[in-house]
């Protein structure tokens, strides 16, 4: 049963544009939820995280949302780069650093478009 | 220059042999962690060790096995038993006290010839 859903697994968005990119989660003992950027045969790097006792997180281009009642966060991009292209991530977990080990969707590929 | 090294970058297993993927880290990090990634998913936990000397199994430790004998070291042997080797294998490391976000090595390709 997987915890953690992204239902997307691609998105296209133009240049310049927001990308709003969601997740779904099951498992209500999440507290932490984190953002990875993968490109193919790298490690993922880390982007942006949030605690459940937050409902937005802003570094730069990137916010993130979370909605408890709904168990449901999303990732904007704004604007969107190039370098944006790139598959994305949603990870959770019960315990600060995911000390315990993260739990991953199965990610959405982002197409920026010129 | 801080950060987290796997090697080797490619692995090539013969059936019926164990081989050992390293991972290293010099960020000081007590916790330490193995995931493995397949095609058009995401990342499933093997095992974990949040500190020196201590290992637990993650989702899918089923055929894996690991050492946590120093703290910058985390070694992870894919043995015969586990069924379909062929995969991304990441190694990640974090400092939950002080941090959110666990930190990921570059990975290792396994293949099975």
């Amino acid at each position: 049963d997987q915890q953690v859903k992204q239902n997307s697994p691609s998105l296209s968005v133009q240049e310049g544009r927001i990308s709003i990119l969601n997740c779904d989660y099951t498992n209500s003992m999440f507290d932490y939820f984190l953002w990875y950027k993968k490109y193919p045969a790298e490690g993922p790097t880390f982007l942006i995280s949030i605690s459940s006792i937050k409902d937005k997180n802003e570094d730069g281009r990137f916010t993130v949302f979370l909605n408890k009642s709904a168990k449901h966060l999303s990732l904007h991009i704004v604007p969107s780069q190039p370098g944006d292209s790139a598959v994305y991530f949603c990870a959770a977990s019960r315990l600060r650093g995911g000390a315990d080990g993260l739990t991953f969707g199965k990610g959405t590929h982002l197409i920026i478009q010129p | 220059d801080g950060g987290i090294t796997q090697s080797p970058k490619y692995l090539f297993r013969k059936e019926g042999q164990n081989v050992t993927l390293s991972c290293e880290q010099n960020l000081n990090h007590d916790a330490m962690y193995w995931y493995r990634q397949d095609p058009g998913q995401g990342l499933r936990l093997i095992y974990y060790s949040q500190i020196v000397n201590d290992f637990q199994k993650g989702d899918i430790a089923e055929g894996y096995s690991v050492s946590r004998e120093k703290k910058e070291s985390f070694p992870l042997t894919v043995t015969s038993a586990q069924k379909n080797p062929t995969a991304f294998y990441l190694c990640a490391s974090s400092d939950p006290g002080n941090q959110e976000t666990q930190y990921f090595g570059p990975g290792t390709r396994l293949l099975v010839l």
